[in-house]
């Protein structure tokens, strides 16, 4: 298995600024994903960052607006850029651990934009 | 795009009834579906990992079952309890060749366990 922790647990921002959320796992992992669920809405897949690579970006979503790093095996930032109400979101962060099959996921950021 | 569909939306129920909901899937490229249970404020907890037609897989009072071919899984708890109450979430793994996609979520059941 593994344990996620994400920084910060919530914030609220203003219209316009950055935000950026830490993601830290207790064991190196090769995958790590970025999720966010809209209020109503299912969660989504942001992109996809593996260590020592550029992030794959799902449909929608662009490396301006979401950028990603990963400078090792336990650690990962989004960064969500000039923010607008619409980003308003959970943000979660999820490994894969022991295999394709077992998915983990980090207590998630609750934004909210003003 | 993927469309995962979970029914209903919430759902009421008395403390020591049992209950049911669906997840329905694509039937085609399908390589996992995982089952959740997610409280606010708190990491998504996985339930089960099922990979083959015809798997039930059991947790407690909690069960699953997975029909691949009609793209459709049945999440079960028997004699709820309060802390049953949570947002019940199926997610669909496709196949790629690598079998490392990300999971396309449906929108969840809200389950609300009444004393």
């Amino acid at each position: 298995s593994a344990v996620i922790s994400q920084k910060p647990s919530r914030d609220i921002c203003q219209r316009g600024t950055s935000l950026t959320i830490q993601c830290q796992v207790d064991s190196q992992v090769t995958m790590m994903f970025w999720y966010r669920q809209q209020p109503g809405q299912s969660l989504t897949l942001i992109a996809t960052a593996n260590q020592g690579s550029e992030a794959t970006y799902e449909s929608g979503f662009v490396i301006d607006k979401f950028p990603i790093s990963r400078p090792n095996l336990t650690f990962s930032t989004l960064t969500v850029s000039n923010m607008s109400p619409e980003d308003s979101s959970i943000y979660l962060c999820s490994v894969l651990a022991g295999g394709f099959y077992e998915q983990y996921f980090g207590p998630g950021t609750r934004l909210t934009v003003t | 795009i993927l469309n995962v569909e979970q029914s209903p939306q919430s759902l009421h129920v008395q403390e020591g009834d049992s209950t049911n909901f669906t997840c329905s899937f694509p039937s085609s490229n399908f390589y996992a579906l995982h089952w959740y249970r997610w409280e606010t404020a708190k990491s998504p907890e996985a339930l089960f990992v099922m990979t083959l037609n015809g798997d039930e897989k059991k947790k407690g009072r909690i069960s699953a079952t997975l029909n691949t071919k009609e793209g459709y899984s049945y999440l079960y708890i028997k004699g709820s309890q309060p802390e049953d109450s949570a947002t019940y979430l199926c997610a669909f793994k496709g196949y790629s060749g690598g079998g490392a996609d990300g999971l396309t979520f449906g929108k969840g059941t809200h389950l609300i366990i009444q004393p």
